[in-house]
């Protein structure tokens, strides 16, 4: 079955950019008929969704965040990465990624903890 | 954005109690609702989409309704495993958004 998982820093400074990515195994990022997604949870606290991209590029963003955000994919590698510039404490959170079948969020990676400190 | 919003924030039951969540959202947004179910440490789990419908291995304990504005999830004979943190997500219109989840535990 389709598995992700995230990679990447677990420590940002603030104002840089945060940089994660995620692999899928089991499946094609190119196969279409999945979103895939960044989603955060920050520290105790609720779901947050950040945006996908479709495997023909199409991206769309939480307009809270769309300014900094940048969402891309890498087919041959069947990876997807999530770039969130000028980070903030406020950006400290639980990163996941996800596959979004449409109609919910099927398939989930186990997180990633990213804290943003100088 | 459509607000979404979870009754009670906290439920306390006991193991073989029925438990009902209630999931509002600001907007209609006919069916178009998953469930998801979240222990400490873990990524949530998918358990419900489309309102009603049950995502395969998710035990039929589990059930879900509603359509328009108000969802329902309710447990029948809770398990041991079944205490976890609970939130319903709408997928009718981007950004999709989370309640802010309803944490069931031991009573």
């Amino acid at each position: 079955q389709v598995q992700l998982q995230e990679s990447g820093p677990g420590l940002v400074k603030p104002s840089q950019t945060l940089s994660l990515t995620c692999t899928v195994s089991g499946g094609s990022i190119s196969s279409g008929g999945y979103y895939w997604s960044w989603i955060r949870q920050h520290p105790g606290k609720g779901l947050e969704w950040i945006g996908y991209i479709y495997y023909s590029g199409t991206t769309y963003y939480n307009p809270s965040l769309e300014s900094r955000v940048t969402i891309s994919l890498d087919k041959s590698k069947n990876q997807f990465s999530l770039r969130l510039s000028s980070v903030t404490a406020a950006d400290t959170a639980i990163y996941y990624c996800a596959r979004d079948a449409g109609d919910a969020t099927d398939v989930w990676g186990q997180g990633t903890t990213v804290t943003v400190s100088s | 954005d459509i607000q979404m919003t979870q009754s009670p924030s906290t439920l306390s039951a006991s193991v073989g109690d029925r438990v009902t969540i209630t999931c509002r959202a600001s907007h209609s947004i006919s069916n178009w609702l998953a469930w998801y179910q979240q222990k400490p440490g873990k990524a949530p789990k998918f358990l419900i989409y489309k309102a009603s419908s049950l995502e395969s291995g998710v035990p039929s304990r589990f059930s879900g309704s509603g359509s328009g504005t108000e969802f329902t999830l309710t447990i029948n004979s809770l398990q041991p495993d079944d205490f976890a943190t609970y939130y319903c997500q709408q997928y009718k219109s981007y950004p999709y958004t989370f309640g802010p989840g309803t944490k069931l535990d031991v009573k």
